[in-house]
């Protein structure tokens, strides 16, 4: 099991910049979900889906930022247009759907957008 | 809403001390409590987790028990090692959401043990 990967492992970019990260959950997984770190704010749920569907995006900040979850493979979190204040580390993670089945996470894309 | 509470960091011990960092949680209904550890460069592994009240979860030589009473959850570890040297976050998945994973974590706690 080659566990939940996040690409790319690091992201800079200039303001203004659309910037894109992906997220493979592990297989037969079919809650995913997205998470932001940064030190003011901690760890924050940005979005989650099940089954491909969205379910509660009240974490998104505003409006540049989306996600999508095309298949049951592949999910995308997308920032148009980035700024300054988006940089931290993003995580997505993903978990199965009996009880209380724990959370894997993937080891986070770094964004710095200058 | 639910809400975890962690005591604030950083806690730094010396090789072979014991640990214990503090974690309260508020929440309706019954929730399942879990400890995270974060490594440095890393993402979040689950570490323990108990699903009820009196339930102990261990794991590592780490411990934490469920007391509904307290709305606590303490990790606890009599000996620690350097290699324990992370960031370990208290969460709680919410009651009666439908959704066993979704889960509110507190702010981490970062441990440092030094030889």
């Amino acid at each position: 099991d080659a566990g939940v990967i996040q690409s790319p492992r690091h992201e800079v970019t200039e303001m203004g910049q659309e910037v894109t990260l992906r997220c493979k959950p592990i297989s037969g997984h079919d809650y995913l979900f997205w998470y932001r770190q940064t030190m003011m704010r901690g760890l924050e749920l940005l979005i989650y889906f099940n089954n491909n569907v969205p379910i509660d995006d009240s974490g998104m900040p505003e409006d540049r930022f989306s996600a999508k979850m095309p298949n049951a493979s592949f999910s995308t979190l997308k920032i148009q247009p980035s700024e300054p204040r988006d940089s931290a580390v993003y995580f997505c993670a993903s978990s199965a759907s009996y009880g209380n089945s724990p959370l894997h996470f993937g080891n986070g894309t770094r964004l710095t957008v200058t | 809403g639910d809400s975890v509470t962690q005591m604030e960091g950083p806690v730094t011990l010396s090789e072979e001390a014991c640990l214990t960092i503090n974690c309260t949680y508020t929440a309706t209904g019954y929730p399942s409590l879990f400890w995270y550890v974060q490594y440095p460069g890393e993402g979040l592994q689950l570490l323990l987790k108990a699903t009820k009240a009196d339930d102990k979860g261990s794991n590592k030589g780490f411990e934490a028990t469920y007391r509904k009473e307290t709305t606590s959850f303490h990790l606890e570890k009599g000996s620690v090692q350097v290699s324990d040297s992370a960031v370990y976050f208290c969460a709680l998945s919410e009651a009666n959401t439908g959704t066993a994973s979704k889960l509110t974590f507190g702010t981490g706690t970062r441990l440092q043990v030094t030889l």
